[in-house]
Order: structure tokens, then sequence, then C-alpha cells
């Protein structure tokens, strides 16, 4: 079984620019989660999602950070625009169903300079 | 509110046990978790406990819940060096749709 996906894994960009990052979760994973994590910290929840529904937005930043999941499958999460506060490893993570364990991905490294 | 507090260092010499404290505040945590996380790597659940536990042994691994003063614990038997690593303790609340609280991790250094 493949793990959870993402690419991806390391991204330098200026501030103020555009990126955005995809996640592949574990088939037959319902819930999505987009984590950041800063560094010497531990992850804090971006976003989650139940199939295609983002059911707990509330600690997304949604005047610059937006996220979708259509079909409730993929997962891309994007930033426009990019801040100097905003470098992280940005984590997807997927489980069953809300209360399994969750899967992470890799995670992807932001530089913003 | 919702704090979870880990000690940021541990070192211990292989071979010998490793244990890594963790206190968490909300009385209603359901689940609580131990994750493991190396370099550069995304996070691994090691083990996971339920609110109405004291104790879950699993291989190497020990968690044992104190819910009286809301204190987890995970010991390592016979650590080795490939145990050097972040180990994130975490809190899941069925309040908030089993929201997941991570602490800032216990960095444990492992020498030969």
């Amino acid at each position: 079984e493949a793990g959870v996906v993402q690419s991806p894994r390391y991204k330098i960009i200026e501030k103020k620019q555009p990126v955005a990052f995809w996640c592949n979760p574990i088939s037959g994973h319902n819930t999505l989660y987009w984590y950041r994590q800063n560094l010497g910290q531990g992850p804090e929840l971006l976003i989650r999602y139940e199939n295609e529904e983002a059911v707990d937005d509330s600690q997304l930043p949604k005047d610059r950070f937006s996220a979708e999941r259509l079909k409730g499958v993929d997962s891309t999460l994007k930033i426009q625009p990019a801040e100097l506060g905003d470098s992280a490893v940005y984590l997807c993570a997927s489980s069953r169903e809300e209360v399994t364990e969750a899967f992470f991905g890799q995670g992807t490294r932001l530089t913003v300079v | 509110g919702e704090d979870v507090e880990q000690s940021l260092f541990l070192s211990v010499r292989e071979g010998d046990s490793s244990v890594i404290n963790c206190t968490y505040t909300d009385s209603s945590s359901t689940y609580l978790y131990w994750y493991k996380q190396e370099p550069g790597a995304g996070l691994q659940l090691l083990t996971y406990i339920f609110s109405n536990m004291d104790m879950k042994q699993d291989q190497r691994l020990t968690v044992l819940l104190n819910k009286k003063d809301k204190h987890l614990s995970l010991r390592i038997a016979d650590t080795q060096t490939g145990d050097s690593a972040i180990y994130f303790c975490a809190e899941s609340m069925e309040t908030g749709g089993f929201k997941t609280i991570f602490g800032a991790g216990t960095r444990l250094f492992v020498k030969a």
C-alpha cells in the first residue's frame, strides 16, 4: 500500500509569490489533513477534510491560504501571496475515519526569501 | 484551554531505558498518541492509548497514563541508536470533532 504522497519535497520562493502544495492520500482514506510545522514545534492543523467537505478550517489563514479537495481524493494547499513567516514544513495526513490512525506524508519544506 | 507540554531534550546511553514525559490540559481528551519523527520525514504513529486505560505495552514501548495528573509517558526499553528522533505527544478530544493537538516534541539522543 502506497503511503501519503506529497509534492514537491522542497520549495523556495520569493515573498509575495504564490505557491501550491499537492497531496495524494492513501487510497480509501476519507479524512485528509493539512498541518503546518514550524521549526522546533509540533504540527498545527490548518484544515481537515471529510471526503470533499472541509469540516475544520478554523486555523486556516483565509486571507492568503486556500485549499481544495476535489472529488474527495487529492488535495492542494495554496498560499497567495507568500510571506516570510510562512516558511515551514507543510504536512499532509490521511486516515480512514477521523478517529483512526493518521498516516503522514514526508512534507513539503517551504522557504520564503 | 488546550495545551500539550513536553521537555525538549533527552539523552540516554544505548541499551538504557528512555522515558519521555508529557502533560496535557484537557480532561476531555479521548485519545492520546505518541508519534516519532526522523529527520526529513513525516510523523509515524508509534502507539496510542484510550483515556479509559492506564497502561499499554507494545514490544519495547510502554505507555503510562495518569488521568488525575493529566500525565502521559512513553518508555522505550533497550534504547537503540535508531531510536534517535523527535517524539511528539498528542491529544485528541471528542469536542470539536476530534481535533488533535501536538506538543512541541522531545528530541531523543541515544549515545553509543
